[in-house]
């Protein structure tokens, strides 16, 4: 039980803009929210992650709504080696925490 | 930052043989240890974690069984492997700074 909704699948143009939302309602106080990627045949791939407010970094921003039941990661210029599942996940703190994933979204990136 | 060194990158292995799958982590000390399989067109499931050496916990009973010999050292086997083993198999490393996965090995089991 991944505890995370998205859609399966989203289609972007290159250079345009990309919001992927994720619904985490369930979450309690002091669950992250993390966003991997997976290329084709490749491991996953660490994005973002956050807990209240919005992040940046140089792959991506993360914005967590106010009452933290959802999150969208934004790519700001998607680019074709953008093309992925990514994999929006919550985990609670402490040191023996796992990551559990679902199925994620299948981001394509139209030339 | 962290390195996962994961071998081989593919492998064939006919049913009922053993299996021997190493992973080894570079650029932390004491890090949390996962086995993660994928089959074809599903998501990633977790198999097995280690907190340190020896200890392995399990969250499906399976086929499959996990080792810590060493700190940075996370070993995955099969006495005798059958047909649903089939997989790609990722092993990942936890540190204060996050997770980071191996490139994982895709096994066939014909």
């Amino acid at each position: 039980d991944a505890k995370t909704t998205q859609p399966n699948s989203m289609e972007s143009n290159e250079e345009e803009p990309v919001h992927l939302p994720c619904n985490h309602s369930t979450i309690s106080g002091t669950d992250y929210i993390h966003w991997y990627r997976q290329l084709p045949s490749q491991g996953p791939e660490y994005v973002i992650h956050g807990l209240t407010s919005n992040v940046n970094n140089r792959m991506a921003s993360l914005a967590i709504a106010e009452d933290r039941k959802s999150s969208t990661l934004i790519l700001h210029r998607a680019t074709l080696r953008d093309a992925a599942v990514y994999y929006c996940i919550r985990s609670s703190g402490g040191s023996n925490y796992k990551l559990t994933f679902g199925k994620g979204t299948l981001l394509t990136v139209n030339p | 930052s962290q390195t996962i060194h994961q071998w081989p990158a593919t492998l064939v292995q006919p049913v009922g043989s053993p299996l021997s799958l190493e992973c080894t982590v570079e650029g932390t000390s004491n890090p949390n240890l996962y086995w993660y399989r994928q089959a074809a067109g599903r998501g990633l499931q977790l198999l097995f974690y280690s907190v340190g050496i020896g200890q392995i916990s399990s969250e499906v009973p399976q086929n499959l069984s996990a080792s810590r010999p060493q700190d940075r050292q996370f070993i995955l086997s099969s006495k005798k492997l059958l047909l649903s083993d089939s997989g790609f198999y990722l092993c990942a490393s936890r540190d204060n700074y996050g997770y980071t996965f191996g490139s994982g090995t895709r096994l066939t089991v014909v």
